[in-house]
């Protein structure tokens, strides 16, 4: 039992590029949520999931994109990579009683 | 829109000097609060759910307590090694999402 698994843990973009974060659980948790964390700022949702098939958008969801094909994954896309999206992100888990997070995904736009 | 207000932003305290977190919240129909410990570089840990008024856990040295617009967690004889941000979260009833506060920046010196 692995709990949230976020691959990788430090990328660098250039301006333009797209990516796509990982984020995998292991609990068969019905709810999973994408996060950005900036200093000081807290944590922002971007987007959310409450099962398979069906995605919501959260506090900041331009620049992004997700989907969620599967109970386990819950995969966050960039596309067309700017610095605003330099943060660490956070993918999380939670079915009622416990939620778990992910180590996070430390990305830099240059 | 869910709303979470954490308090203070960074509190100081002496080691064994205890005092309380506030957490204050406006949300539709609360499922649940939640309050993580995040330590520098890593993701959030879990440490409680609280779903009602008046419900009150415990940890070692911590104690949450839920009233229905806020929530406290109570540091008791506060050790170094508890010197973290903790963060408070509500899950929306009206649509599953986990929304945060800021964060209160503690640090317990020797």
């Amino acid at each position: 039992n692995a709990g949230v698994t976020q691959t990788p843990k430090f990328r660098i973009l250039k301006i333009g590029q797209s990516m796509t974060l990982q984020c995998a659980q292991d609990m068969n948790h019905n709810y999973m949520y994408w996060y950005r964390q900036d200093p000081g700022m807290g944590l922002k949702l971007i987007y959310y999931s409450v099962g398979a098939g069906i995605t919501d958008k959260g506090e900041v969801p331009n620049g992004y994109n997700v989907s969620r094909s599967t109970t386990e994954y819950f995969p966050l896309r960039l596309e067309l990579a700017a610095p605003s999206q330099t943060s660490v992100y956070f993918c999380a888990s939670t079915q009622g009683e416990v939620a778990f997070f992910g180590q996070g995904t430390r990305l830099t736009v240059v | 829109e869910d709303q979470v207000t954490q308090s203070p932003e960074a509190l100081r305290l002496q080691e064994g000097e205890s005092s309380s977190l506030n957490c204050s919240y406006t949300v539709s129909g609360l499922r649940g609060l939640f309050w993580y410990r995040q330590d520098p570089g890593k993701g959030p840990e879990f440490l409680f759910t609280l779903y009602s008024a008046g419900e009150e856990k415990e940890k070692e040295r911590l104690k949450a307590t839920l009233t229905k617009k806020e929530s406290f967690l109570h540091i008791t004889a506060p050790k170094p090694e508890d010197s973290a941000t903790y963060l408070c979260a509500v899950l929306g009833g009206s649509n599953y999402k986990l929304t945060f506060g800021k964060g209160t920046l503690l640090t317990v010196n020797p």
